[in-house]
């Protein structure tokens, strides 16, 4: 069964980049035909997409964040992670991975990255 | 930018009584639509993929319809486990972009 993990750190400070990885257990991350994906959700509020990494290495990302996000994979480690720059408090979000074939499934548990002083 | 648009915001209904929730897209995406519940402190769970395909282990009171610009959810007979809040999520064919809708409470009347 596929299963996603995110990790990283819990709090970072304004301005600094936020990086997050998802490692992906029960499967090949060089599986064909999947998109593997950064979706984030602040607070109380609804789900934002951030960005996808085909598993050829193609990346697309949300045009709203696309300056400041890059996403990246590493098969030696079946992982792919999430970096944003010139992170403020809005970027305060519970941050998940997901696969996506026809729909985003499954997902991780997501983690809570604040930003703050 | 596709936009998805969601209606309501809020469904009061009570148990074993239908639900239907609407999502309209700002242009068409075809059948390009997803479904996903939410309940408060998880991660959001697949319902329906491609319109009206109910994902595996998806029970069938679940169910999607619409093409093109309007879709609509239906749960036939709500449980209690199904009050919660629902998303709808476009897939763009090229380039490849997803947006979500923001995303309708279903509450117990």
């Amino acid at each position: 069964q596929l299963q996603l993990q995110e990790s990283g750190p819990g709090l970072v400070k304004p301005s600094e980049t936020l990086s997050l990885t998802c490692t992906v257990s029960g499967g090949s991350i060089s599986s064909s035909s999947y998109y593997w994906g950064w979706i984030r959700q602040p607070p109380g509020k609804g789900l934002e997409w951030i960005g996808s990494i085909y598993y050829s290495g193609s990346t697309y990302y949300n045009p709203s964040l696309k300056s400041r996000v890059t996403i990246s994979v590493d098969t030696s480690k079946n992982q792919f992670s999430l970096k944003l720059s010139s992170v403020t408090a809005a970027d305060t979000a519970v941050y998940y991975c997901a696969r996506w074939e026809e729909g985003f499934d499954p997902w991780g548990q997501g983690t809570l990255v604040t930003v703050s002083s | 930018e596709i936009v998805m648009t969601q209606s309501p915001a809020t469904l009061s209904v009570s148990p074993g009584e239908r639900a239907t929730l609407s999502c309209r897209a700002s242009q068409s995406v075809s059948s390009n639509l997803a479904w996903y519940q939410q309940k408060p402190g998880q991660a959001p769970r697949l319902l329906i993929y491609g319109a009206s395909t109910r994902a595996t282990g998806i029970p069938a009171r679940f169910s999607g319809s619409g093409s093109g610009t309007e879709f609509t959810l239906t749960i036939s007979s709500l449980q209690s486990e199904d009050f919660a809040v629902y998303y709808c999520q476009q897939y763009n064919n090229w380039p490849p972009t997803w947006t979500f809708g923001q995303g309708t409470k279903v509450e117990i009347k």
